[in-house]
Parts: structure tokens; sequence; C-alpha cells
């Protein structure tokens, strides 16, 4: 079964950094694209980052480009999102998500849980 | 930027009957669209990749089509599990993938 366990989240001020981590598991992490999407509180999704399976291509959000940014250890079947100068607006469910392919990112297929983040002062 | 446009923002429906959702796109995004769905507190389901392909375990009585930059999907008949939030995504123009604003399939 897939399991992906988000977790980093929580209370930050304007202009601090945090990191949030996926951990993986039931599936062949390396095989696989990952993506993170976050969900404002009663908002939509907005697509975060994406990375293939290597590292070799990761792109971003015009919102977050700059800012975040997105890693993965295969050997820990554990992906990253580091992201620095956050702002209200970052405050959000940050989703960790499998894509279904490895080498192009797509629509992700299986979805972790979330962890929050807040960014207030 | 794409933007993906869904309609309407609130369906009203019985459970047995036809859902169509709408999603549509700013501009050309071949087939590169998803369908999701959300409940309350529950990370979103992949439904639809590929504009019409069922993703795994998808019951039959969802399916997906498209016409040009028009999408839509249909619930053939609405079981009373089929009443949440459903989203588009368009995963055509790396990196600027994009959802739509979302339509609440609500029990009338």
């Amino acid at each position: 079964e897939v399991q992906l366990v988000e977790s980093g989240g929580g209370l930050v001020q304007p202009g601090r950094s945090l990191r949030l981590s996926c951990a993986a598991s039931g599936f062949a992490f390396d095989d696989y694209a990952m993506h993170w999407v976050r969900q404002g509180p009663g908002k939509g999704l907005e697509w975060v980052s994406g990375i293939t399976w290597n590292s070799g291509r990761t792109g971003y959000a015009d919102s977050v480009k700059g800012r975040f940014t997105i890693s993965r250890d295969n050997a820990e079947s554990s992906l990253y999102l580091q992201m620095n100068s956050l702002r209200a607006e970052d405050t959000a469910l940050y989703y960790c998500a499998k894509d279904r392919h490895y080498d192009i990112l797509t629509a992700p297929d299986y979805w972790g849980q979330g962890t929050l983040v807040t960014v207030s002062s | 930027e794409v933007v993906m446009t869904q309609s309407p923002a609130t369906l009203s429906m019985s459970p047995g009957e036809r859902a169509t959702l709408s999603c549509r796109a700013s501009q050309s995004i071949s087939s590169n669209l998803a369908w999701y769905q959300q409940k309350p507190g529950q990370a979103p389901r992949l439904l639809i990749y590929g504009a019409s392909t069922r993703a795994t375990g998808i019951p039959a009585r969802f399916s997906g089509s498209w016409s040009g930059t028009e999408f839509t999907l249909t619930i053939s008949s609405l079981q009373s599990e089929d009443f949440a939030v459903y989203y588009c995504q368009q995963y055509n123009d790396w990196p600027l993938y994009t959802f739509g604003q979302g339509t609440r399939l609500e029990i009338k």
C-alpha cells in the first residue's frame, strides 16, 4: 500500500524558514517523480513544485520560485521542501504526492494527508 | 499561465441522476488534464488522467471527455459517496501546472 506521510509543518513568523519532509513507503520511491501541492484554508488546490526521479528536473510555481527548494533522498525514500522567506499567503495544508511517471511530471496519483503550515506573527 | 475555469461552481443533484462537470482551458493543453475528487478532511483522489483514462480503482460511472479546450467529467448515476468537490488540473504547461477553482457537487 502506498503511504506518504508529511511532517515539519507548524506556526512560523513571516520571513522565517521551514523544512517539510515526506516519508514514502509501499512503492519504489526512486522510480517515480514527486510533487508538493498546497491548499489554503477554505481554498482550492495550488501546485507548488515537482521533481523527477533522479532530481534531474525540478519546477516551481511562480508564487514560490526563488524561495522554495524541492529535493529528495532516494536512499531514505524521502521528499523535502525547504521554504524560505515565508509569507502569510504561504499558509496552507501542504500535500506530498506521487506521480505516475519517473522522468516527467504529470498528474499525481497518490497523496499524503498533508502538513499544516501557518505563517503569522 | 494556463487558466482553468470550472463550471458550475456548485451543482445540486439527487442520487441516481447524471452529473456533468465542465472545465475550460484558456489555451490548448492537448489531453493533459486530470480530474480529482476531494471530500471534507481528506486528500484529493485522482479520478481521471489523460482527459479520459480512469485511474486505478475508479468506478466505471466516472468518465472523462474533451473537445478542443473544453473538458467534461461525467458521473453517470450519482451515488451518495460521490458528493464532494471536484477539481480539474492541467499538466501541459510545465512547470506552471494549474488547477481549476473546483465544483462543489451537493445533494439536492
